[in-house]
């Protein structure tokens, strides 16, 4: 089967950086996709990796590594907008299986 | 773009009864799916479409049935609704030239059963 693990919850200050592990098993990988959700709101898309290595986006970045089936988001320069549950999501056969979700508290 | 809305916003049902939850996408993409997602945890995947007339079973489709006739729409039914079918359902949608195509999410649906 598929399954996903990432930490249940990050707490961080403002202005500080934080990093999310998400730890695969797979088979038929196809990549890894990270999505953001606030209180109360749906699932917005972040980034996606389908090669090693890393993808920025602004204050974001999203990294892999196929070989260790490991990657990471990493949240930047934090601000209080950034408290939020993340979910990274493993892509394949038409569809995709979400992690449990780290919940992510930015204290002021 | 409307992108893509969902139909209630909430509902309350007793055990035994029966529903429907409309889904539809102004973007005219071709993948829909039906989520779940139940209190601290993540999405789980009910049902989804591929194209119109077409659907196919997630990782938890029991109790639920679904249908695809118009390429716009996804319906999500619940024949005899189960308290263990409390929870908050999110359509998606994508277009669906990959697997790990952008889904974009509709704002949920907030059911009770009791």
């Amino acid at each position: 089967g598929q399954s996903l693990e990432q930490p249940s919850e990050v707490t961080a200050v403002e202005g500080a950086i934080v990093q999310i592990n998400c730890t695969y098993q797979t088979s038929g990988f196809y990549g890894l996709s990270w999505y953001q959700q606030h209180d109360g709101g749906a699932p917005t898309f972040l980034s996606y990796n389908a090669l090693d290595g890393l993808e920025e986006t602004g204050r974001f970045s999203s990294f892999l590594s196929r070989s260790d089936s490991y990657g990471y988001l990493l949240l930047q320069e934090l601000q209080m907008k950034d408290s939020a549950s993340y979910f990274c999501a493993w892509g394949g056969g038409n569809k995709l299986t979400f992690g449990g979700g780290t919940r992510v508290l930015v204290k002021p | 773009n409307a992108g893509v809305t969902q139909t209630p916003k909430f509902r309350v049902l007793k055990t035994g009864q029966s529903m429907t939850l409309l889904c539809a996408q102004d973007m005219n993409h071709e993948y829909m799916y039906w989520y779940r997602q139940d209190p601290g945890m993540g999405l789980r995947l009910i049902h989804y479409s591929v194209g119109e007339g077409t659907t196919a079973k997630g990782e938890v489709p029991d109790g639920y049935n679904v249908s695809r006739l118009k390429k716009q729409n996804f319906l999500l039914g619940l024949e005899s609704a189960a308290p263990s079918q409390t929870s908050v359902y999110f359509c998606a949608s994508s277009y669906g030239r990959e697997s790990t195509d952008t889904q974009y999410f509709g704002p949920g649906t907030r059911l009770t059963v009791l």
